[in-house]
């Protein structure tokens, strides 16, 4: 079993650049989750998807992100323009579609926004 | 909105002490997890119960759903188990998690 995978696990870039996270999930798996974790607000909810359409996106935090679930093996979370204040560690995670599923996150993506 | 409670924020042991770690939280739900994320920031779910107890080796959680409680519990502790844990409870009947803000442990040698 591969996990969930994240690119790039680090990325480092000046503001107003376009920033493009990507995820694969576990095969299988129709539920996938974007996370975010800053040290003050610990792990939010940015958006998730079931079956690749969006579901819940209200944690998304203004217009400059957009999340994509062309198929089922591939979702990409896009910051443009990019701003400081984006810097945070971002997760993707995926599991079954039943609230007592868990969920199996990727190792994250460390975003600096210099 | 669920709002999901942790103590302690922070949590030193020495090796070999009992550990334990609360959370609360305000709505009734169908599961709680137990997330462990480790010092090189990876993320692990360690439980999901909805009733009772689970054990995983030296872990123990339990909950108790009239009291809207869970404890993780850690036996014979081990710097290993140093990492920040992590309770989350569902959203409404969705599969959004809300969780807490997380307590970090350090178990000393």
């Amino acid at each position: 079993d591969a996990g969930v995978i994240q690119s790039p696990r680090h990325e480092v870039t000046e503001m107003g650049q376009e920033v493009t996270l990507r995820c694969k999930p576990i095969s299988g798996h129709n539920s996938l989750f974007w996370y975010r974790q800053t040290m003050m607000r610990g792990l939010e909810l940015l958006i998730y998807f079931n079956n690749n359409v969006p579901i819940d996106d209200s944690g998304m935090p203004e217009d400059r992100f957009s999340a994509k679930m062309p198929n089922a093996s591939f979702s990409t979370l896009k910051i443009q323009p990019s701003e400081p204040r984006d810097s945070a560690v971002y997760f993707c995670a995926s599991s079954w579609d039943r609230v007592d599923q868990p969920q199996h996150f990727g190792d994250g993506t460390r975003l600096s926004i210099l | 909105k669920n709002e999901v409670e942790q103590s302690p924020q922070n949590l030193t042991a020495q090796e070999g002490e009992f550990i334990t770690i609360n959370c609360s939280y305000s709505v009734g739900i169908s599961a709680l997890h137990w997330l462990q994320q480790h010092p090189g920031g990876g993320i692990v779910s360690l439980f999901m119960l909805s009733s009772g107890k689970k054990k995983h080796g030296r872990l123990i959680a339990t909950i108790n759903i009239q009291e809207k409680h869970s404890s993780l519990h850690i036996t014979a502790s081990h710097p290993r188990d140093s990492a920040v844990y992590i309770c989350a409870v569902p959203q409404g009947g969705s599969e959004k998690l809300v969780f807490g803000k997380g307590t970090k442990l350090t178990v000393n040698p």
